[in-house]
């Protein structure tokens, strides 16, 4: 069984340029959630994709943006990249959508924006 | 408002020792979910535990056991023997009805672990 991947592994940008990560659910996920970590904090939710539709969404303005294919992978897309962008990025997959089941992290990417 | 308040921002222990990390949460919904992650230095959450709202049953694997108490609305988390290999950061984290799958996570405690 493949656990959840993500890619790129580290990403360094310019202010104002746009970034994709990409994720890979594991095998029988067709959840995925996205996740941002600052140095120091915990993870904050940015939103979650279920069957191809945004299905929940956290404090996180509309330049951050995904999309969910029908292999369950899932993208992230940030457009206008700030200084505080800059964090470790998760992506989350679980077997349903809704609370209770568990979630199951990637590697994370680790986004610098300079 | 959902919350989850992890006072302990880092501990540190020599090996063998017993340890607990403390995890209080804030909730008005009856029908919730209790987790906890170990990140270690490489960045991956690792899942470690899944209690619903209904089962305040104490759980015990291995050399760990974690402690649900409704009454005080706390899930701690105890280590015992703790070894070099427990060094990490254990982030608790609760999901809560009418949120989908979001997890509210606490702000995390850095444990550390000397030989």
């Amino acid at each position: 069984e493949t656990g959840v991947t993500q890619s790129p592994t580290h990403l360094i940008k310019t202010r104002g340029q746009q970034v994709t990560l990409r994720c890979s659910s594991q095998s029988g996920h067709n959840t995925v959630s996205w996740y941002q970590q600052a140095l120091g904090q915990g993870p904050q939710f940015i939103f979650q994709y279920y069957r191809e539709e945004e299905n929940g969404r956290g404090n996180f303005p509309p330049r951050f943006s995904g999309l969910q294919f029908p292999n369950y992978s899932s993208e992230l897309n940030v457009n206008a990249l700030e200084l505080d962008d800059s964090a470790l990025y998760l992506c989350a997959s679980s077997p349903e959508e809704g609370q209770g089941y568990e979630q199951y992290f990637g590697p994370g990417t680790r986004l610098t924006v300079t | 408002a959902q919350k989850v308040t992890q006072a302990q921002t880092e501990i540190s222990v020599v090996e063998k020792e017993d340890v607990t990390l403390d995890c209080v949460y804030e909730t008005r919904d009856t029908t919730y979910y209790l987790f906890w992650y170990k990140q270690p230095p490489s960045g991956e959450l690792v899942f470690l535990i899944r209690r619903n709202s209904f089962d305040e049953q104490n759980e015990i694997s291995g050399r760990y056991s974690w402690n649900f108490q409704k009454s005080t609305s706390s899930f701690n988390f105890t280590i015992t023997a703790s070894q070099v290999v427990d060094s990490a950061v254990y982030f608790c984290a609760l999901s809560a009805d009418n949120q989908g799958g979001k997890l509210i996570f606490g702000q995390g405690t850095e444990l550390s672990v000397k030989p």
